[in-house]
Parts: C-alpha cells; sequence; structure tokens
C-alpha cells in the first residue's frame, strides 16, 4: 500500500489561506489522491480527490506536483470550523478498497 | 439528504454480551466497509463488503462479523465483545471500491465494553 507523509500539525490565522502539504512518492499510476477531514467527535468527511491535474470544489482546491510525488490541498480562508485533522489518503491501486488513513495533520486555527 | 446512519452513537456493555451496531446508507451504494479508530492507531478497516452477499476481511476483523443481506444494511456484530474492542467505530460507502470515488462516513459508535 502507497504510504503518504504529512506534518503532525499545522496553524493558521483566520481568513487567511492555508497550505497542507502531503508527499506521497511511492504513489502508483493508478492512485488518486484523496482528502479527508475529521472534526472533533465527527466521522471522517470528503473534502476534494484528483489524478493528475488540479482540482478545485467548493470546499477546498488540491494542487498535485508534476511527478504527482506531492500534493497541496488550499484552504483560501481558513474559518474556526476548518479546524480538524486533514488526512492525504491514496486510492485505487488496492482491490480492497480500503482508506489507509495515517496520522493525518490537526489544523488549528486561530481567531 | 445523502447519509450514512449507525446506531446507536454511544453503547456501554458487559464483556461477553452479544451487541450489533447498525450501519444504513441511502446512496444505494455497492461498496461498504467499517473501521475502527484508537488513539494512536489511527482508522484501521475491519471488514468491508463488495456487494450484496459480498464481505471480506480488513486488516483488525478478529472478534467482529458482518453480513450484507441487503445493499443498503451492512451491521457489524460482536459476538462476545472483549474490552479491547472498547473503540470508536465508523461505516462507510461509496460507489465502488476503486480510487476516485468519494466515501461517506457515519457519525460513529463509541462503545465501551468492561
Amino acid at each position: 500500500d502507497a504510504k503518504t507523509t504529512q506534518p503532525n500539525s499545522m496553524e493558521s490565522n483566520e481568513e487567511e489561506p492555508v497550505h497542507l502539504p502531503c508527499n506521497h512518492s511511492t504513489i502508483s499510476g493508478t492512485d488518486y489522491i484523496h482528502w479527508y477531514r475529521q472534526l472533533p467527535s465527527q466521522g471522517p468527511e470528503y473534502v476534494i480527490h484528483g489524478l493528475t491535474s488540479n482540482v478545485n470544489n467548493r470546499m477546498a482546491s488540491l494542487a498535485i506536483a508534476e511527478d504527482r510525488k506531492s500534493s497541496t490541498l488550499i484552504l483560501h480562508r481558513a474559518t474556526l470550523r476548518d479546524a480538524a485533522v486533514y488526512y492525504c489518503i491514496l486510492s485505487g491501486s488496492s482491490n480492497t478498497g480500503k482508506l489507509i488513513f495515517g496520522q493525518g495533520t490537526t489544523l488549528q486555527v486561530k481567531p | 439528504e445523502a447519509q450514512v446512519t449507525q446506531n446507536p452513537r454511544y453503547l456501554i456493555t458487559v464483556t461477553g454480551k452479544k451487541l450489533t451496531v447498525t450501519c444504513s446508507q441511502n446512496m444505494n451504494h455497492e461498496y461498504m466497509s467499517w473501521y475502527r479508530q484508537d488513539p494512536g492507531l489511527g482508522l484501521r478497516q475491519i471488514y468491508y463488503s463488495m456487494n450484496v452477499e459480498v464481505t471480506d476481511k480488513g486488516d483488525v476483523p478478529e472478534g467482529y462479523k458482518v453480513s450484507r443481506k441487503e445493499k443498503r444494511n451492512f451491521p457489524l456484530i460482536l459476538e462476545s465483545p472483549s474490552p479491547n474492542q472498547t473503540s470508536l467505530y465508523f461505516c462507510a460507502s461509496s460507489l465502488w471500491a476503486g480510487g476516485g470515488v468519494e466515501a461517506f462516513f457515519g457519525q460513529g459508535t463509541r462503545l465501551t465494553v468492561v
């Protein structure tokens, strides 16, 4: 199973952009890059995913390096409600559908 | 509203007393799975199901059973719970098992076995 590496924690100020990095140097050609987040006392929530091109949705943007060995989740204007653990997950090359959740990045947003 | 519903949200039980945690999804998803979340260990997959009547073990299946008689339901059964099964449990579903699809998670069931 391909592995991802994320910083343990990051801090941001409210209403400022946040860039959450993820390294996945062993990514395979069929792996999609997914991001989920988990707010306190809740189940994981889908944020965004991509394969090769950068992606935007109402929650965030995903920037994928040209060699696909790293990616960055961008929250354009952090709010207090964005404080959560963010997980970068590779999905697609496994035939079990399993999502491998690492330790993730704990994002603190300061008012 | 698209959702995965787990019940109960909280449960305290005694060792050896059989229990079932229910999971239901309203999105006609083929793929469903169960995870447990423990401090320092993250989320680990217990069992998964590719479709009706098709289930398979995940990474930590010992002490658990599942069934998939209908597409929408995927109950988790603990025949004889033990204290090491005290954990936070999440059910998830997605259109299929491959990459590039969004997984929906339930709100979680916090189980304590005394």
